[in-house]
């Protein structure tokens, strides 16, 4: 079965400052991996997914992921925070198709921008 | 394309009283997956559907909990009788099988119970 580690349930960061959010993830196959992100009392917006082929994805306002197989790893980053993104961020993993299609989820993160 | 319809966005009800939550999936999305979000238990899976097919319900919390997809493009899902423990906000989302899969969620219906 699938699972989603995310390292610190908060973390801050100053306006400017790199993000990474960190994300581990447990699969017996090659996993399929996604970043959502949600912002206070609305729903869940997609940042960025990986499927197959290039292991650095890149997503919505200038996040991006890299997929590390061998550290089962895909961490969120963005060179520089903007106060706009403060917000609960969650990685999640899905199986292949022809294994399934449960999408499940880490227990999320926090981000808080300082200005 | 209007995304995924949940309604109601927000629901009080009585404990003890039937709550009935709806969901339309993008149209030609042949999956629908339930999941209940509190703060304590973060983003649950409760159940998903594949060409309206119930197939994997294991994270349904009680037989108070039922859902339903009568048909491509409604589910439901039914909590009776409703306990204050219930109290979450529910998300219902969509996808394809294709392999540049897209898991689309609707705004949520966040319930109260009472």
């Amino acid at each position: 079965a699938q699972s989603v580690t995310q390292l610190g349930s908060h973390v801050s960061v100053s306006e400017g400052a790199l993000v990474l959010l960190r994300c581990n993830y447990s699969s017996s196959v090659p996993p399929y991996l996604f970043w959502y992100v949600q912002y206070p009392n609305q729903g869940l917006q997609l940042l960025l997914k990986y499927t197959t082929g290039a292991t650095l994805v890149k997503g919505i306002n200038g996040f991006e992921a890299e997929f590390k197989k061998s550290e089962t790893s895909f961490h969120l980053t963005k060179p520089s925070a903007h106060m706009s993104d403060a917000a609960e961020y969650f990685c999640a993993v899905s199986d292949p198709p022809e294994y399934g299609n449960k999408l499940v989820f880490g227990a999320g993160t926090i981000l808080r921008v300082k200005s | 394309d209007a995304g995924v319809i949940q309604s109601p966005r927000h629901e009080v009800t009585e404990m003890g009283q039937e709550v009935t939550l709806r969901c339309k999936p993008i149209s030609g999305h042949d999956y629908l997956f339930w999941y209940r979000q509190t703060m304590m238990r973060g983003l649950e899976l409760l159940i998903y559907f594949n060409n309206n097919v119930p197939i994997d319900d294991s994270g349904m919390p009680e037989d108070r909990f039922s859902a339903k997809m009568p048909n491509a493009s409604f589910s439901t899902l039914k909590i009776q009788p409703s306990e204050p423990r219930d109290s979450a906000v529910y998300f219902c989302a969509s996808s394809t099988r294709d392999r540049g899969r897209l898991f689309t969620f609707g705004s949520g219906t966040r319930l109260t119970v009472v």
